[in-house]
């Protein structure tokens, strides 16, 4: 089966701008989570998305925003970029959620989002 | 808040020798301990977890130990080999809305 699809792979933007990205889940799965990932600071958690719906939510500005579509799509949103989000964007998949027991979570392949 | 710590942040081991990375964790609800492997470039992936209960988990040259009352979970990698090399995030689930609280990770260097 296809895997966790992240568009686009790369981007750069200029200080001030907004950006969105997708991230299109395994088939079946409802869950989405989104984390950002920057050198020696690991897998910072940003927002779960199930069934449409925002379930949690990280420590992270209101600058950085997401929704799930119908389909279990899913869209994170930053605006007024700021350098220090320049990153490594991952989303995860999973059946109902990270957290569950037997629940594996499938990350894609993210997007590497540099900010200048 | 609930976090989970990771040690060390780098370990580096001849080829052939374990290694071994250790994780604590802060919320004695949690009842579900991944670990995953992120290769240089690549996504990171699932190679084994545990649940609570159950005391060890292996999986070839992988396994896992978890010990509640203390509250801590470790990974254990014998006779590694070059594609060891990775950095290895262990995660522990938040009892109260079932998401992941992840270490900061471990680089692991196997020398040739």
């Amino acid at each position: 089966k296809a895997g966790v699809t992240q568009t686009p792979r790369y981007l750069i933007k200029t200080r001030g701008q907004q950006v969105t990205l997708s991230c299109s889940p395994i088939s079946g799965h409802r869950s989405v989570s989104w984390y950002q990932q920057t050198p020696g600071q690991g897998l910072q958690f940003l927002f779960e998305y199930f069934s449409e719906t925002q379930r949690n939510k990280g420590n992270f500005p209101g600058r950085f925003s997401g929704r799930q579509f119908s389909n279990s799509r899913s869209e994170m949103n930053v605006s007024t970029l700021e350098l220090g989000d320049s990153a490594l964007y991952l989303c995860a998949s999973s059946l109902v959620g990270t957290g569950y027991g037997n629940t594996e979570a499938f990350f894609g392949q993210g997007t590497r989002l540099t900010v200048v | 808040g609930e976090n989970v710590e990771q040690h060390p942040s780098t370990l580096s081991v001849q080829e052939g020798d374990s290694a071994v990375i250790k994780c604590t964790y802060s919320d004695s609800a949690s009842n579900y301990f991944p670990w995953y492997k992120q290769e240089l470039g690549k996504r990171p992936q699932l190679i084994i977890d545990i649940r609570s209960n159950v005391g060890e988990k292996k999986d070839q040259r992988i396994a896992v130990t978890l010990n509640k009352t203390a509250k801590h979970f470790s990974l254990h990698i014998t006779e590694t080999q070059p594609e060891d090399s990775a950095v290895y995030f262990c995660a522990a689930s938040m009892n109260s809305n079932y998401q992941l609280i992840w270490g900061a990770g471990t680089k692991l260097i196997i020398k040739p």
